[in-house]
């Protein structure tokens, strides 16, 4: 079946330490996204992806990096200098242009 | 950058009842997408609009864009407890360099439909 897996579902973590979210999607999808949700809020993006190799920050890059050297996958790791990890974080994926957008299940990430 | 804005942020709706939902963009909307998600989860997709004046409706949601592609409405028809949920739209950025690669949302709106 194609779609777009995120692992884990729920991740713990010490403060301080790094972590990384996977993101792999098979649908042969160019752009991919990861965005943070916090409770009663909307998402915001953190960064983006519309080839191998290349990348944008979005509006909240501060204390996050990403790497895209496979077309399927765009990992995203979360550093010690991100001052408020704990969210829940959703990868995205989809076609160049105006086309619609396909969404993992998400990594809840909590941070002690 | 384009930034949308929803209204309400939350409604309860009693079941059989109509709703709406606003999203206003504060530039020309390229393509406007409506999603739904359940706490916890990923969003599902709705539907997009592309066209000034376009209309689309699945099951009992339609969703509408304004001729000047600066406002969408998602309305729902006599709700029923699997119209609960967060709804949220979602648009790419209007740059043209940018090959519309930007996608942004709106903040949600919290639906919850009563007995």
């Amino acid at each position: 079946d194609g779609g777009i897996t995120q692992s884990p579902k729920y991740l713990f973590r010490k403060e301080g330490q790094n972590v990384t979210l996977s993101c792999e999607q098979n649908l042969n999808h160019d752009a991919m996204y990861w965005y943070r949700q916090d409770p009663g809020q909307g998402l915001r993006l953190i960064y983006y992806s519309q080839i191998v190799n290349d990348f944008q920050k979005g509006d909240i890059a501060e204390g996050y990096s990403v790497s895209r050297e496979k077309k399927e996958s765009f990992p995203l790791t979360v550093t010690s200098a991100q001052k408020n990890p704990t969210a829940f974080y959703l990868c995205a994926s989809k076609w160049t242009g105006v086309t619609e957008a396909f969404f993992g299940q998400g990594t809840r990430l909590t941070v002690v | 950058s384009q930034e949308l804005e929803q209204s309400p942020q939350s409604l309860i709706v009693q079941e059989g009842k109509n709703l709406t939902i606003n999203c206003t963009s504060s530039k020309t909307l390229y393509g406007l997408y409506w999603y739904k998600q359940k706490y916890g989860e990923g969003l599902i997709f709705l539907m997009m609009l592309q066209k000034g004046g376009e209309e689309k409706s699945h099951e009992k949601i339609t969703a509408k864009l304004d001729e000047k592609k600066q406002q969408s409405s998602l309305h729902i028809t006599a709700s029923q407890p699997s119209h609960a949920g967060i709804y949220l739209c979602g648009a790419p950025s209007p740059d043209l360099a940018d090959s519309w690669g930007k996608l942004q949302f709106g903040a949600g709106t919290q639906v919850v439909v009563t007995p």
